[in-house]
């Protein structure tokens, strides 16, 4: 059974700091890999996708990494701005019965202190 | 083009009651998938159709139904309520039966007294 693991599961920055989150699973037989931001109490907003053959994306301040092998991605995060406040979630695709569906961790919560 | 919809965005039901949550995917996409995202949780994939057809399960109870229309758009049916299906309840659209891209709306919250 696949799990998701993110570390930290908070983390408090100035504005302006570089920051990285962390995220972890068991299984290496996936897809893909999905970052998304999560507002409180809303839905989720993609944010960077890899491909299970990629090695990095990058979107603007944003920068994702994935070492499938070693069951590993990482989310950097740029001159973090006070709008970057928000939960922070990582899921992977692996195949079911018939279907693909995505794992999650239980997220990073940030929060940038203006 | 519109993105994912879903309706209504907040209810309130006691336990053993009945609900139906809708969700209206983005143009184009055939595959729709459900998700349950407790308080402090990350989401939990409930099920997923593909052309009107349910083509993959979680681990959640028969209870929790669902059906996807010719237009794509999906419905969630929970069957006698109970107080742990409390929860933010999320449908996601892509092609492809899932493995594109999922496109997430804004959530169903669902409190069960």
């Amino acid at each position: 059974k696949q799990e998701v693991t993110q570390i930290p599961a908070a983390l408090s920055v100035p504005e302006g700091e570089n920051l990285v989150l962390n995220c972890s699973f068991t299984d290496s037989a996936i897809y893909n890999l999905q970052w998304f931001r999560q507002d409180p109490g809303k839905g989720l907003t993609s944010l960077l996708l890899i491909q299970s053959s990629q090695r990095e994306q990058t979107s603007g301040r944003l920068n994702a990494s994935l070492d499938k092998s070693s069951g590993r991605s990482t989310l950097y995060i740029a001159a973090s701005q006070p709008g970057d406040s928000a939960t922070y979630l990582c899921a992977v695709m692996t195949a079911g019965a018939g279907s693909y569906q995505l794992t999650f961790g239980k997220g990073t919560k940030l929060s940038v202190i203006p | 083009e519109t993105g994912v919809t879903q309706s209504p965005t907040h209810l309130i039901k006691t336990r053993g009651q009945q609900v139906t949550l809708r969700c209206s995917s983005q143009s184009g996409h055939n595959t729709v998938s459900w998700y349950q995202q407790a308080l402090g949780q990350g989401p939990q994939f409930i099920f997923q159709y593909y052309r009107e057809e349910e083509n993959g399960r979680g681990n959640f109870p028969p209870r929790f139904s669902g059906l996807q229309f010719p237009n794509y758009s999906s419905e969630l049916n929970v069957n006698a309520l109970e107080l742990d299906d409390s929860a933010l309840y999320l449908c996601a659209s892509s092609l492809g039966q899932g493995i594109e891209t999922q496109y997430f709306g804004p959530g169903t919250r669902l409190l069960v007294l």
